[in-house]
């Protein structure tokens, strides 16, 4: 059984610019949620998709977006990129439905740089 | 909302030996509980998980304990080995909230030989 795949594993990004963050989720898992991870803030929460609608958000400004396919795999984006966005993007896929929650099996990550 | 608080934040333990780590949350109306182990350069991976009509949940040398009226809940790795050293996380979450599940800040584990 593939595991979830998040594409690209490394991106470099100058200020500015903007980028976008592609995971694809175990077969059957219609839950994707993103986390990013920064040394000095942990996994922090931006949002999570369910059947191509948002259904959580984090706390992150509007230049963070996402979006969910038909066949449940998601992108994220980030416009206007800041030094502060350097980080691991994390994207985890999930049985969860919304009635009972199942724990989330995460991708690799990407690593975004900005500079 | 939930706020979900790890310590320690480092943990040096022999090999052999036993390590804790223990995680408190703020929202009463959680009642599910994952665990997660961070390997350098890999996401983090589910290694065992509790729900709150349980007190206690055994997985070989792992096990999680909860208390719901302290709202505490514990890790515990017993008879730990060099593969144990990791960033562990615990994390919180309540089914009315979808799948949003909010983590600690994590443990960094080290294994002395």
């Amino acid at each position: 059984k593939a595991g979830v795949t998040q594409t690209p594993r490394y991106l470099i990004k100058t200020r500015g610019q903007q980028v976008t963050l592609s995971c694809s989720p175990i077969s059957g898992h219609r839950s994707v949620s993103w986390y990013q991870q920064t040394p000095g803030q942990g996994l922090q929460f931006l949002f999570e998709y369910f059947s191509e609608t948002q259904r959580n958000k984090g706390n992150f400004p509007g230049r963070f977006s996402g979006r969910q396919f038909s066949n449940s795999r998601s992108e994220m984006n980030v416009s206007t990129l800041e030094l502060g966005d350097s980080a691991l993007y994390l994207c985890a896929s999930s049985l969860s439905t919304g009635n009972t929650n199942y724990g989330y099996t995460f991708g690799s990550g990407t690593r975004l740089t900005v500079v | 909302g939930e706020n979900v608080e790890q310590h320690p934040s480092t943990l040096s333990v022999q090999e052999g030996d036993s390590a804790v780590i223990k995680c408190t949350y703020s929202d009463s109306a959680s009642n599910y509980f994952p665990w997660y182990k961070q390997e350098l350069g890999k996401g983090p991976q589910l290694i065992i998980d509790i729900r709150s009509n349980v007190g206690e949940k055994k997985d070989q040398r792992i096990a999680v304990t909860l208390n719901k009226t302290a709202k505490h809940f514990s890790l515990h790795i017993t008879e730990t080995q060099p593969e144990d050293s990791a960033v562990y996380f615990c994390a919180a979450s309540k089914d009315s909230s979808a799948s949003k599940i909010i983590f600690g800040s994590g443990t960094r584990l080290s294994i002395r030989p």
